[in-house]
This record gives structure tokens, C-alpha cells and sequence, in this order.
């Protein structure tokens, strides 16, 4: 059963576009969110995250939206960089647990 | 550069073989994970050591045995593998378990491509 959806596998967005990467979770007790960044041959990289109390944090470029009563969150890139074309990993966490669950991921193609 | 490091980067062995994989990070933390990740999928958790001490495996088959010397490194040691568990091992750490606020982010290293002929 899997409780971290990534539903698009990929996505293209021009440069300087906004990049909306989504992603829906089914376990309404994960009170922690993560987004990874993956290149080809590289672990994945830690992005951005935001705890269940809030609904928006933003980093630079990138912006989580929570929202939590369609368990559904958001990473917002703006502008899009050809240096994001990667695969985003979502992934959520449990209180008081070690693991995290990752969704499937998407790989975003940022067009010249 | 990432802060965690993994060795070797590629990796192929037979069937018979014992080999290692490591993994290191200075950057003082307390929690320590294996991951394994086929091609196309998710990276999937195997182990996790909280304080040098093993605290979660995840069912994972006894040809596969991690060990952490101490707070900074973490070994995978491989024995008669399958075919089938070719595929990227990460390596990653975090400041603490995940717990009560103290919920901190994954520092991944760049893994190791394992290739079992």
C-alpha cells in the first residue's frame, strides 16, 4: 500500500516557468515532509520540508504548501532553472519514527 | 561534495564473494541508515543505528549485515548475494531518529552501484 503519491512520473515546464511538483499521502498521522532532489549518479539531496503545524514554507526559489485536510502537498519552483531537472522525491515521516516514506518521485525536464 | 561518503562507487561481485560497502560522515550525527534503491524506484530503507546501536531492520535477509564501528561510520557487509541485489545502496545520515521535534532531514551520500554477477 503506497501512503506517499507521486502521481505524474514527469513533468516539462519551460524556463522560467513555474514548476508545480504534487503529491498526496494517505496516512493522516505523518506530521513531517520532505522533498528530495535526485541527479543521475548522486544520492538524493534534501530540498525543503515543513512540519504539519504549517501550511507554507518557502526557501529561495522553492515553496511547500501543506494541506492537510487533503493530505496533499506542493513544491513550487519560480522561475525554473535548467539546473532543476532532476527527480523530485516526496517523502513523509511519523512522529517518534525513524522512517521515512518516500513517494515513487517525478522527473521534472526544465525546457530551454 | 556531499558530507556523507561512500566507498566504493561501483562495486561488482560474484555470488561467493564477501565484500563491504562504508560509509562515512563527520558531521557529528547521531543516526545512520542504509538504503537500497532499484532503478526507477524509491530509495527503500534496510537499516536504521540511532546511537551506534541497530534499531530498525527492515526484514532485510541475513546475507546483508550492517555494523557501526562508531558515531561516524557505518559498514554494510555482503555474503553470497543474488543477482537480484544488484542495485544502488545509499548511505545516509541525520542529526537524530526522527522523533518528537526533533524531526530532521535525511543527508544522503552518493551511494554505491552494486553489480552482482
Amino acid at each position: 500500500d503506497q501512503q506517499v503519491k507521486q502521481n505524474s512520473p514527469s513533468l516539462s515546464v519551460q524556463e522560467g516557468r513555474i514548476s508545480i511538483l504534487n503529491c498526496d499521502y494517505t496516512n493522516s498521522m505523518f506530521d513531517y515532509f520532505l522533498w528530495y532532489k535526485k541527479y543521475p549518479a548522486e544520492g538524493p539531496t534534501f530540498l525543503i520540508s515543513i512540519s504539519s503545524i504549517k501550511d507554507k514554507n518557502e526557501d529561495g526559489r522553492f515553496t511547500v504548501f501543506l494541506n492537510k485536510s487533503a493530505k496533499h502537498l506542493s513544491l513550487h519552483i519560480v522561475p525554473s532553472q535548467p539546473g532543476d531537472s532532476a527527480v523530485y522525491f516526496c517523502a513523509a515521516s511519523l512522529n517518534r519514527d525513524d522512517k521515512i516514506i518516500f513517494g515513487k518521485g517525478t522527473r521534472l525536464h526544465i525546457l530551454p | 561534495d556531499t558530507e556523507v561518503t561512500q566507498t566504493p562507487k561501483h562495486l561488482v561481485m560474484g555470488m561467493t564473494n564477501k565484500k563491504s560497502l562504508k560509509c562515512e560522515q563527520h558531521m557529528g550525527h547521531r543516526a545512520m541508515y542504509w538504503y537500497k534503491q532499484k532503478a526507477k524506484k524509491p530509495p527503500e530503507l534496510m537499516f536504521v543505528y540511532s546511537y551506534e546501536k541497530l534499531s530498525i531492520n527492515e526484514s532485510v535477509p541475513s546475507r546483508f549485515s550492517p555494523e557501526c564501528p562508531n558515531s561516524s561510520l557505518l559498514n554494510l557487509h555482503l555474503h553470497a548475494l543474488q543477482p537480484e541485489d544488484s542495485a544502488l545502496y545509499l548511505c545516509a545520515s541525520s542529526r537524530a531518529e526522527i522523533s518528537q521535534g526533533d524531526n530532521s532531514p535525511l543527508h544522503f551520500g552518493n551511494g554505491t552501484r552494486l553489480t552482482v554477477t
